[in-house]
Order: structure tokens, then sequence, then C-alpha cells
């Protein structure tokens, strides 16, 4: 049983659309990450929410934090082909010890 | 140095045979981290260490992997007796602390370890 959902796990779609990333659970995390990875390399930070209702935006990318610190969201606005990658949450248990738990990512291609 | 270093980028060993993967952390960061990820997919926790503490083995599939950190730097994970199925990308990242739930880790590029 994966502690982080996300879905979809696979999402294709054209240039200039919007989408929405999902990442859920039932435990209660004090941090939630994003992080994009390409083929043959690791994983690169892209942002940390680490309050409750809290929303940070990057450039065309919005990231939000749920209130009950349960799930988090990553809204994509006018996609481009740059974005195209596997997408993964990740976050540090509030009972637990003091490591990343991941998703199992969301393989994003954006169309051109 | 300036990011996390692995090597080798590329292994591929024989069914039985004990590999050492190495991973050199940015100068500066107490944690230290090994995940492994198969096939594109999220990435699965094996062991970390945080500073002189003892670390964290949880994650180790079995007593055929180990770890160690020299020196508070550079970690070496051991297989022995590979199996096919221990083929994988295994990523090593490493964080100014593991006691700070905000600090992001900065990941290597991995070593894709392939077991024929």
């Amino acid at each position: 049983t994966q502690l982080l959902e996300q879905s979809p796990q696979f999402l294709s779609i054209q240039e200039g659309e919007n989408l929405t990333v999902y990442c859920n659970s039932s435990s209660v995390f004090s941090s939630l990450q994003w992080y994009r990875q390409e083929p043959g390399e690791g994983p690169v930070l892209l942002v940390t929410v680490v309050t409750g209702g809290e929303v940070k935006k990057l450039k065309r990318l919005t990231f939000q934090f749920g209130d009950a610190r349960k799930d988090s969201s990553l809204h994509i606005t006018a996609a481009q082909p740059g974005d195209t990658g596997l997408y993964l949450c990740a976050g540090v248990k509030v009972q637990g010890a003091q490591k990343l738990v991941f998703g199992q990512g969301t393989r994003l291609t954006i169309n051109p | 140095g300036a990011g996390v270093s692995q090597s080798p980028s590329n292994k591929v060993t024989e069914k039985g045979k004990d590999v050492e993967l190495r991973c050199d952390p940015i100068s500066g960061h107490t944690a230290l981290y090994w995940y492994r990820q198969s096939l594109g997919q999220g990435l699965e926790f094996l062991i970390y260490f945080q500073g002189n503490s003892a670390p964290d083995k949880s994650g180790l599939p079995s007593d055929r992997f180990s770890a160690e950190r020299t020196g508070g730097s550079v970690s070496t994970l051991t297989i022995q007796r590979t199996q096919q199925e221990d083929s994988a990308v295994y990523l090593c990242a490493s964080s100014l602390s593991s006691l700070f739930y905000n600090y992001g880790y900065t990941f290597g590029s991995g070593t894709r370890l392939t077991v024929v």
C-alpha cells in the first residue's frame, strides 16, 4: 500500500492546456515536497509546502497543501513541452522518522 | 563538490556477484539517503545517515544489502549475491540535515544496476 497516492499516474495533453496532479494520503505530514525528474537524472526539488492551506506559485506552476496537511496538488497553466517529465510528491510524516516518503509519480507528456 | 556525485553511472553484473555503489554528497550536508527506483516508478527508501547517529536501516530489503558512510562524507551501498530483482536505479541524495522537515534533498543522477 502506497503511503502517498498520486493521480493520475499518466497524463498526456496538448501544449497550452491546463492540468492538475493530486497527491493524497490518510497520514498527516510535516511538509510536502514536489520534485520533477527527467530521464537519466535524479529528481529535482520544485517546492516545499509546510503550512496547511499554503499556496505557492512557481511561474506557471501552482502548489497547494491541504488544510489538514494530508494532501497536495500541483496545477500547471498553459502547459509547455518543457514541462514533460515525472512529477513526484514526497513528504515527511508527523509521526515517524525524518525521511521523505515518495508517491509513485505522475508521468506527464506535453505534446507540441 | 557542487552536486551529489554517484559512481558508476551504469553497472552490469552477473547474478550472484557483489556490487558496490558510491555516493559523494554535497560538502556540509550532514544527511545522506539511499533510495531505489524501478522502471520510472516512485522512490523506495533504503537507508539514511544523519551526522554521527546510528543509521536508519529500516528500508533495506534483505541482509544482502548494507551501507556505510565514512567520515561523515562518502557513502558506499553494497549488495551481496545480487539477484535479478535487484535491478533498478539506485539514487543517493543529501540534505543539510534530516532534523528539519522543510529541507529539500539534492539527488545524484543515480547508478543503473542491471543483474543478468
